[in-house]
């Protein structure tokens, strides 16, 4: 057990909808990172917050947004939900780059 | 060009031999190497990191960096059933601020 934490475990939506997934860093770690993770391939980097400021963003439209809270952990909205969307979604925390980061147990979002 | 690129396999071994897993990687700015075991639907797991050129050794695993040939590979020694997973080889990037994945090789150990 890494001590991240991600919710809802599973969570189905049509297209359009808009999608909330949440996360809670390791104690003592202060970035998270977002990775979408579509069936056979490797998790691709949406973006990564540290102190609560966007530290980097991956190749992925505006629609895709969040928010690190100042306990660090951290939100990931998607608006205007797409089929291509369905994916796991994982969250990774560390301290400051460079340095291991430890995955939540993700987050396997269905659009539908 | 992918910024990280594995063989997909699937790799097969017998039980108690040796697996070798191979990774090559696109940004020589590129400082640390670490590669996670996936089981099917759960999240990566870290094995290991390497930073430095040479041989990491932890338990059955090893880990080989070598930067001019922009090249990491991990042995897993003793193969055991219980290490069929995928394994995915991550870089960071030049900024730090990110990690590239490969699409993982997907390794079966047959008893």
């Amino acid at each position: 057990e890494t001590g991240v934490t991600q919710s809802p475990t599973h969570l189905i939506k049509t297209r359009g909808q808009q999608v909330t997934l949440r996360c809670s860093s390791q104690s003592g770690h202060n970035t998270v990172s977002w990775y979408q993770q579509a069936l056979g391939q490797g998790p691709q980097f949406i973006f990564q917050y540290y102190r609560e400021e966007e530290n980097g963003r991956g190749n992925f439209p505006p629609r895709f947004s969040g928010l690190q809270f100042p306990n660090y952990s951290s939100e990931l909205n998607v608006n205007a939900l797409e089929l291509d969307d369905s994916a796991l979604y994982l969250c990774a925390s560390s301290t400051l780059a460079p340095d291991t980061q430890y995955f939540g147990p993700g987050t396997r979002l269905t659009v539908l | 060009q992918k910024e990280v690129e594995q063989n997909s396999g699937p790799l097969s071994v017998p039980e108690g031999a040796i697996a070798s897993l191979n990774c090559t990687y696109s940004d020589r700015g590129s400082q640390s190497f670490f590669w996670y075991r996936q089981y099917s639907g759960k999240s990566p797991e870290l094995i290991m990191f390497i930073y430095s050129n040479g041989d990491k050794e932890d338990g059955r695993f090893t880990a080989q960096l070598n930067k001019a040939s922009q090249y990491v590979s991990l042995l897993i020694r003793d193969s055991q059933p219980s290490d069929s997973a995928t394994y995915l080889c991550a870089v960071d990037s030049n900024t730090g601020n990110q990690f590239y994945f490969g699409t993982g090789t997907s390794l079966t150990v047959i008893p």
